[in-house]
C-alpha cells in the first residue's frame, strides 16, 4: 500500500464548478505539500501545510492531522486549472523523506 | 531570474551509454534534489544535496551519481543507462533542507534508453 493515496485519480469537471482533491497518507508527517504539474511537465508548489487550512485565490487547502487527510478545493474552477495535483508527505524519523502521492488528474471544461 | 534550469530537455540513449542531466538553479538556494517521474506513480527522490559539498542518497539511488558543482550547479550521471531508467527527471531547489521549504522545481529532461 502506499504511504500516500490520492483521490480521485481523474476528475472531470464543467467551468465554475467547485472541485475537491483528496489526499489520505498513513504516516505521521511533519509537513504536506500540494503541487500543480501543467502538461508539458512544469510543477509549481501550491501550499506547505502542517496544520489547519490555507488559502490561496481560488485555492484552499486544509488538513487533518488526526485523521491523516488533506483536501485540496478549487472554487469556481477554469480550464486554466487542468493540471495534474499533487500531494507530497514528510514522514517521520531521521532521513529525508518527501513521499510524492500519483497525482489526479483534473480536466475543466469550458 | 531564470528560476531552475535543467539541460538536455529529451534525450535518447542507447543501453549501456553514459550521460550527465545538468541544473543550474539562480535563487541562491542551499539544498538541490533529483527526482524521477514514471507513469503510474509518484515523483520519487534519487539524491539530494542539503548543502554545497554535501550529497546524499534518497528513495531510487542505484545506476547513479551525483555532483554538486558549486552553490549553483547539481549534476546527475548515469554511467551505463539501462531502460528501466526511462523517465522524466526533475531537478529542485529550495532555500535549505527543511521541508517545510518550498522547493522549485526544473521543467523536467524527459530521457529514453532503448
Amino acid at each position: 500500500k502506499n504511504e500516500v493515496e490520492q483521490s480521485p485519480q481523474n476528475l472531470t469537471a464543467q467551468e465554475g464548478e467547485f472541485i475537491t482533491i483528496n489526499c489520505s497518507y498513513s504516516v505521521g508527517i511533519s509537513a504536506l505539500h500540494w503541487l500543480q504539474q501543467h502538461p508539458g511537465g512544469g510543477i509549481v508548489s501550491l501550499f506547505m501545510l502542517s496544520s489547519g487550512k490555507k488559502k490561496h485565490g481560488r485555492l484552499i487547502a486544509t488538513i487533518n492531522i488526526q485523521e491523516k487527510h488533506s483536501s485540496l478545493h478549487i472554487t469556481a474552477s477554469h480550464p486554466r486549472d487542468s493540471a495534474v495535483y499533487i500531494c507530497a508527505v514528510l514522514s517521520g524519523g531521521s532521513n529525508y523523506k518527501l513521499t510524492f502521492g500519483k497525482g489526479t488528474l483534473l480536466t475543466v471544461n469550458p | 531570474n531564470a528560476g531552475v534550469t535543467q539541460t538536455p530537455k529529451f534525450q535518447v540513449l542507447k543501453t549501456g551509454q553514459s550521460m550527465t542531466l545538468q541544473c543550474a538553479q539562480d535563487m541562491n538556494h542551499n539544498s538541490m534534489y533529483w527526482y524521477r517521474q514514471d507513469p503510474g506513480m509518484g515523483l520519487r527522490l534519487i539524491y539530494y544535496s542539503a548543502s554545497e559539498g554535501t550529497t546524499d542518497k534518497g528513495e531510487v539511488p542505484n545506476g547513479y551519481n551525483v555532483s554538486r558543482l558549486n552553490k549553483r550547479e547539481f549534476s546527475l550521471r548515469l554511467e551505463s543507462a539501462a531502460p528501466s531508467q526511462t523517465s522524466v527527471y526533475f531537478c529542485a531547489s529550495s532555500d535549505y533542507l527543511r521541508l517545510t521549504d518550498t522547493q522549485y522545481f526544473g521543467p523536467g529532461t524527459r530521457l529514453t534508453v532503448l
